[in-house]
């Protein structure tokens, strides 16, 4: 377990239609960092949150939003779906974020548009 | 351009055939290497950190190494149970802070 909690698991949706993805953090970790995989697919950026703030981002459409809220966890917006956009999504948290302690991952929102 | 490549793409073993995967990075003031293993449909688990080269760790069957240009998963008489996706990422200071590689696929048959 690696103490980082995602709901919900699945989610399935239809096109157009928006929905919201929760992490929580594990306890102490100040970073959030939001990935998607597409099927057999690596691991796509999207965004990181520091104690609240952004600190990057990747190749995260206008259509995604996400936030990070004072209790440090986060979540992640999606609007106007597409079919594309089916896939699993990931948070992760750090301690610190500069890259130099791991990355601890959930286990994940498997999203699928319909 | 920061960049992490891995292979092979993929690997077959039998159970017992020990073998390396390979993990070479390219970037600007590495902070960490760092070793995950992906079951489907799960959550990258987080395996080894490393630091500086000539650094090395162990796990049961595995012993991560590391050089100035790439990294390597050393995997001892694996099981089956070890057959999974495994990826690396360099930590780095700046943008997106990991760098992923695209994984080696590792299949271990009894």
């Amino acid at each position: 377990d690696s103490g980082v909690t995602q709901t919900p698991k699945h989610l399935i949706t239809a096109t157009g239609q928006r929905v919201t993805l929760r992490c929580s953090p594990r306890s102490g970790d100040l970073s959030v960092y939001w990935y998607q995989q597409s099927l057999d697919q690596g691991l796509q950026f999207l965004i990181q949150y520091y104690n609240g703030e952004e600190r990057a981002k990747g190749n995260i459409l206008e259509r995604f939003s996400a936030q990070q809220f004072p209790d440090l966890h986060s979540e992640l917006n999606l609007s106007s779906l597409e079919l594309g956009d089916s896939a699993l999504y990931f948070c992760a948290s750090s301690v610190g974020g500069q890259g130099n302690s791991p990355l601890h991952f959930g286990n994940g929102t498997r999203l699928t548009v319909t | 351009e920061d960049q992490v490549t891995q292979s092979p793409e993929a690997l077959r073993l039998q159970e017992g055939e020990s073998s390396s995967l390979n993990c070479s990075y390219t970037v600007s003031g590495l902070r960490g290497l760092f070793w995950y293993r992906q079951d489907p449909g799960k959550g990258p688990e987080f395996l080894f950190t490393l630091y500086s080269a000539g650094e090395e760790k162990e796990k049961e069957r595995l012993k991560a190494t590391l050089t100035k240009k790439e990294s390597f998963l050393h995997i001892t008489a694996p099981k089956p149970e070890d057959s999974a996706t495994y990826l690396c990422a360099s930590g780095v200071n700046y943008g997106q802070n990991f760098v992923f590689g695209p994984g080696t696929r590792l299949s271990v048959l009894p």
